[in-house]
């Protein structure tokens, strides 16, 4: 069973700042997702990756296969970033996810 | 840009009673997942739908709950006697292929409220 670990839990930035979360999983894979929660509690997908990095536009997603971690990077920083991050593995023949518990993001004017 | 609908938005129940919970995928995709997310947890698997059947399912899932794909276009999770502890968001996933490089696109959620 996959054990997917993120931090921080909280995180609090001011507007224009650089933030990172990190995450980390028990178990190889093949892919990595990030995802994003928002207030309202929709999730929206926002990478899925599986070597390298990805970039959309203030959205950078890394990851490293053999160490099994992943960091999503928010560059310049807003307050309509400010939401719940979450990474989730898939694992299994059927590719279910494994979430983690989320970072809550809070960025202030 | 195609999305997965989830209807109702909120559903409050009394403890015992019935509630059928739905989705519509999006059209070409040929993998469905019901995933919850009580307040303040993560959010956890619960089952995978594929080729009309049950593909993979978690301890959660017991014989309180039940999945169909009724009409090749919807996607429903029915609990037949709710308890309170089922009180959760809901949300109904999606996705193309069958390669572990797919990704789940993810409907807005139903909040069910049991009471």
């Amino acid at each position: 069973k996959n054990e997917v670990e993120q931090s921080p839990q909280n995180l609090t930035a001011q507007e224009g700042e650089f933030i990172t979360i990190n995450c980390s999983y028990s178990v190889g894979i093949s892919a990595l997702h990030w995802l994003q929660q928002h207030p309202g509690g929709g999730i929206v997908s926002l990478f899925m990756l599986s070597s390298g990095k990805k970039k959309h536009g203030r959205l950078i997603a890394t990851i490293n296969i053999q160490e099994k971690h992943s960091s999503l990077h928010i560059t310049a920083s807003h307050p309509r970033d400010s939401a719940v991050y979450i990474c989730a593995a898939p694992g299994g023949s059927n590719y279910k996810l494994t979430f983690g518990k989320g970072t809550l993001l809070t960025v202030n004017p | 840009e195609p999305e997965v609908t989830q209807t109702p938005s909120h559903q409050v129940t009394q403890m015992g009673q019935e509630v059928i919970l739905r989705c519509v995928p999006i059209s070409n995709h040929l993998y469905f997942y019901w995933y919850r997310q009580i307040l303040g947890q993560k959010v956890e698997f619960l089952v995978s739908f594929y080729n009309n059947e049950i593909s993979e399912k978690s301890e959660i899932f017991d014989d309180q709950f039940s999945v169909e794909r009724p009409d090749g276009s919807n996607f429903t999770l029915k609990i037949r006697s709710t308890k309170l502890e089922d009180s959760a968001m809901y949300f109904c996933a999606s996705r193309v292929l069958a390669g572990s490089s797919d990704t789940q696109y993810f409907g807005p959620g139903t909040r069910l409220t049991v009471l």
